[in-house]
């Protein structure tokens, strides 16, 4: 069934160490998504893409890198420059303007 | 950037009672969502609504953006209801629509 695939649901990892966290899309849609949740706190952009082979930093991209090789996939890596990536990430997809941004279901990073 | 405030902060109801949600913004817009993240971190997607107004079952929502502001009712609220609600929005002018500002969110908590 078509929808937008987060894995995994926890990650932990110690401090210094790179991590990548995935996110697939079988809906077609042609931009992508990456935002991060503090709690009590909206979500803040880090990453997007519209188109594959290309991408744009968002509001708070530094101490983070992605790809976008196929139009499925947008992998999101928080690397050990990122001072505080203890949060939640979600990854977001939207079939063209003016429509719905839709969600996957988040991946809690943890890093001690 | 555009700035998005959301009132209030917290909500409590007893099941059955209507609510309205308030999100105020800062410039004008051509895109507006409001989205609801239920307590297991999932964000749904409830309206696509830049202008006019639009009613999905219990909940309808209406935005006048000449006067920067919309509004999310709820109606005969069910314990289903809580969690948080989030407003977002991109500035008019942006290049992309999927590069939303998120307010802070509204608690609702709603009890049998």
């Amino acid at each position: 069934d078509g929808g937008i695939t987060q894995s995994p649901k926890y990650l932990f990892r110690k401090e210094g160490q790179n991590v990548t966290l995935s996110c697939e899309q079988n809906l077609n849609h042609d931009a992508m998504y990456w935002y991060r949740q503090d709690p009590g706190q909206g979500l803040r952009l880090i990453y997007y893409s519209q188109i594959v082979n290309d991408f744009q930093k968002g509001d708070i991209a530094e101490g983070y890198s992605v790809s976008r090789e196929k139009k499925e996939s947008f992998p999101l890596t928080v690397t050990s420059a990122q001072k505080n990536p203890t949060a939640f990430y979600l990854c977001a997809t939207e079939e063209g303007h003016g429509s719905p941004l839709h969600f996957g279901n988040g991946t809690r990073l943890t890093v001690t | 950037g555009i700035q998005v405030e959301q009132s209030p902060p917290d909500l409590i109801l007893q099941e059955g009672a209507n609510s309205t949600l308030r999100c105020n913004f800062s410039d004008s817009v051509n895109n507006l969502q409001w989205f609801h993240q239920n307590p297991w971190g999932q964000l749904i997607n409830l309206f696509y609504i830049p202008s006019g107004t639009k009613q999905n079952g219990r909940l309808s929502a209406t935005t006048v953006a000449t006067e920067r502001y919309s509004l999310l009712y709820i109606s005969s609220s069910q314990t289903t209801d809580s969690g948080v609600y989030f407003c977002a929005v991109v500035n008019a002018g942006g290049t992309s629509y999927g590069k939303l500002t998120f307010g802070q969110g509204t608690i609702l908590t709603v009890h049998p």
